[in-house]
């Protein structure tokens, strides 16, 4: 059974850095094909792509965000932490961890989300 | 990378169908047959329905099917039913060159 589940602060102070960790069964990052991706998606707004890593460690970033990201694993710990530098209220929004598995182009399972809010 | 273009809603009554396009460039859609199309009810997260364009993952129902045209790609709904009611968002790979993923403005399907 595949599971996601983020985790974080729930609010942040404008200019600070968010930590996310998403914490994932079922599956390794150590298995060929294997990727988690990281999606925001601001209240009442759309998705949007941040990031992904793959189970050979490379990494792909929004390019609108990539000098704001930072993604990495733990594979020994079945974890992927985004973090993301100099937080903006317009930053405020429910982060989502994502699988895409065996080489494929498709979001197959989603963690439930954790809300982050950008204030002072 | 600019978002895919969806229709802000769509609806249709019980039993009939609803179609929602989505808009890329030849960057994204019209690039590759990696179209995905996720179901999201209120609170809740994302859920694949379609991948590959017109791909359905074990367990979606065959009312749900996808296709594609030169730079958009459809989904449409059969038989409306209550629970399909709820907001659809498109997603592309967006290419190698500039790796990536890219996902539509979203449309709330209503059942009327």
């Amino acid at each position: 059974q595949v599971t996601l589940r983020e985790s974080g602060p729930a609010l942040v102070k404008p200019t600070q850095t968010l930590t996310l960790t998403c914490t994932f069964s079922g599956f390794s990052l150590s298995t060929s094909g294997m990727c988690v991706s990281w999606v925001r998606q601001p209240p009442g707004k759309a998705l949007e792509w941040l990031a992904l890593i793959d189970w050979d460690d490379d990494k792909y970033y929004s390019t609108s965000l990539k000098t704001r990201l930072t993604i990495s694993k733990d594979t020994s710990k079945n974890q992927v932490v985004l973090t993301m530098t100099n937080m903006d209220p317009v930053d405020t929004a429910t982060y989502y961890c994502a699988r895409i598995s065996d080489g494929d182009y498709q979001f197959d399972y989603w963690g439930q989300g954790t809300l982050v809010t950008v204030s002072s | 990378q600019s978002a895919l273009t969806q229709p802000p809603s769509a609806s249709g009554s019980p039993g009939q169908s609803v179609t929602i396009s989505c808009t890329g460039t030849s960057s994204d859609v019209g690039g590759y047959n990696y179209v995905s199309w996720y179901q999201q009810h209120p609170g809740k997260a994302p859920k694949l329905m379609i991948y590959e364009v017109s791909k359905r993952p074990s367990g979606v129902p065959d009312r749900f099917s996808g296709s594609k045209s030169g730079n958009t790609a459809s989904l449409t709904v059969s038989g409306l039913q209550a629970e399909d009611e709820a907001d659809y968002y498109c997603s592309s790979y967006a290419g190698s060159n500039n790796f990536g993923y890219v996902f539509g403005t979203g449309t709330k399907v209503t059942v009327l």
